[in-house]
């Protein structure tokens, strides 16, 4: 079955550095998602982007964070000064079609210091 | 923005059938229901999408009344490595032209021995 990558698996950062957070989704998707999940939390909607453009953001996905494209298989989640409460898991997603089902990668653990 | 309301934890034996419902009280006409199960550091994983009625694969049931303000993921013969957190979700409806999923906080399964 065809999976979502997502590098690296841990990320350790200090406070106010920038991280990337790389994501390769479903090669014929063009949906694309990232969420994230706080230790003992539940899953929480960052940011959708569909035709090079991001469709909805919720109101975590404020203006440190941005997402982009860079080629036809890479999609990226940018954290520009990191703080300590964006220490999660975070998930990439993608589908192929709208409201169709979506699959998740496996998360990039990302420990601020 | 349709809610849903699961049982926050259930235990079941190895070999039972295992029934979580779900309630989604303000669901929309164009919303699908769907459940995603989630290991400890994984991403969620699609189990089984469904609009009304039955629906069925080689891994659960799905069961929604005519009303849809509910619904039933149907585990049959569990066993350990069922063990997880099991999301029931409703998509956001297509309010930018993507499908976003809201997870809630799931229903954490134990199974036992």
């Amino acid at each position: 079955e065809p999976e979502v990558t997502q590098t690296p698996s841990h990320q350790v950062t200090q406070m106010g550095q920038e991280v990337i957070l790389r994501c390769v989704p479903i090669s014929n998707h063009l949906y694309f998602y990232w969420y994230r999940q706080i230790l003992g939390q539940k899953v929480e909607f960052l940011v959708s982007f569909y035709n090079n453009e991001i469709s909805e953001k919720s109101e975590i996905f404020d203006d440190q964070f941005s997402v982009e494209r860079p080629d036809g298989s890479n999609f990226t989640l940018k954290i520009r000064s990191t703080k300590l409460e964006d220490s999660a898991m975070y998930f990439c997603a993608s589908s192929r079609g709208v409201e169709e089902k979506l699959f998740f990668g496996s998360g990039t653990q990302l420990s601020v210091l | 923005l349709a809610k849903t309301t699961q049982p926050i934890s259930m235990d079941s034996y190895e070999g039972q059938e295992v029934n979580i419902t779900c309630s989604h009280n303000n669901i929309a006409t164009n919303d699908y229901i769907t459940w995603y199960q989630q290991f400890p550091s994984q991403g969620p994983r699609f189990i089984i999408q469904g609009y009304k009625t039955k629906v069925t694969n080689e891994v659960a049931s799905l069961f929604i009344p005519a009303d849809r303000k509910s619904s039933t993921l149907s585990l049959p013969r569990v066993s350990l490595s069922d063990t997880a957190v099991y999301y029931c979700l409703v998509g956001d409806g297509m309010t930018s032209g993507t499908y976003k999923y809201i997870f809630g906080t799931g229903t954490r399964l134990k199974v036992l021995a």
